[in-house]
């Protein structure tokens, strides 16, 4: 099946650093990856649309200066979480919309600490 | 505006019985659904989906759902549930017709008991 990948799977950092969070399909290529943003025992939160070689699509209320999103290539999202704060912290899933199929298959999540 | 609703946060069954999570959905248009599992520390698993073809899916691991319009309702079942089954279950809709965008319902953890 499809496989997506994230790195790191954890992370912690100091308050006021950024971090970059990659997301991989490693056997499809994915024009359309999507971000998301879980907290502990919630659902899913939608957060952005990347899009291969356009910007990225934010949900309503959610920073695009902060959140940056990145998808350089048919195989690879970044999201950088900028100046985080102890209140980023959380889980991130990012998952890759498979056309064959019409499928989103999910990574595994990150898991951000901010101190 | 689209939303789907699991009615039961938590669902305890004894291992070789059945399995009934319930999900309902609100729309005026026909909806794409889904089933994903989340094991901890994994990564969300596709189980079914439904996209206007059969109404009864089947998926993997033995699970099935039944696309019900007039009930709008999109039930997982199983007939007998494995230790190996516990997780947290999310109920998924997308309104585009395609998995472009998914609103996730608020997720049902299933507990196996001996």
């Amino acid at each position: 099946g499809a496989v997506v990948s994230q790195h790191p799977s954890w992370v912690i950092c100091k308050s006021g650093t950024s971090v970059k969070i990659e997301c991989r399909s490693l056997d499809f290529q994915a024009t359309t990856m999507f971000w998301y943003r879980q907290f502990p025992k919630q659902s899913l939160m939608l957060m952005a649309t990347s899009n291969e070689g356009s910007k990225a699509t934010y949900e309503q209320g959610v920073e695009k200066d902060k959140f940056l999103i990145n998808h350089a290539s048919l195989t690879l999202s970044t999201l950088t979480v900028t100046s985080a704060h102890p209140e980023d912290s959380s889980f991130y899933i990012c998952s890759a919309r498979e056309w064959v199929t019409d499928t989103q298959y999910f990574g595994p999540g990150t898991r951000l600490t901010v101190l | 505006a689209q939303s789907v609703t699991q009615l039961d946060s938590h669902v305890s069954v004894s291992e070789g019985t059945p399995v009934l999570l319930r999900c309902n959905y609100s729309s005026s248009y026909s909806p794409s659904l889904f089933w994903y599992v989340q094991h901890p520390n994994k990564g969300l698993q596709l189980l079914l989906k439904y996209t206007s073809a059969a109404t009864l899916v089947k998926g993997i691991n033995g699970f099935e759902a039944e696309f019900k319009k007039s009930e709008t309702s999109f039930h997982l079942t199983k007939p007998s549930a494995h230790m190996s089954d516990a997780a947290e279950y999310f109920c998924v809709v997308s309104y585009t017709g395609t998995a472009s965008k998914l609103t996730f319902g608020t997720g049902t953890r299933l507990q196996v008991t001996l």
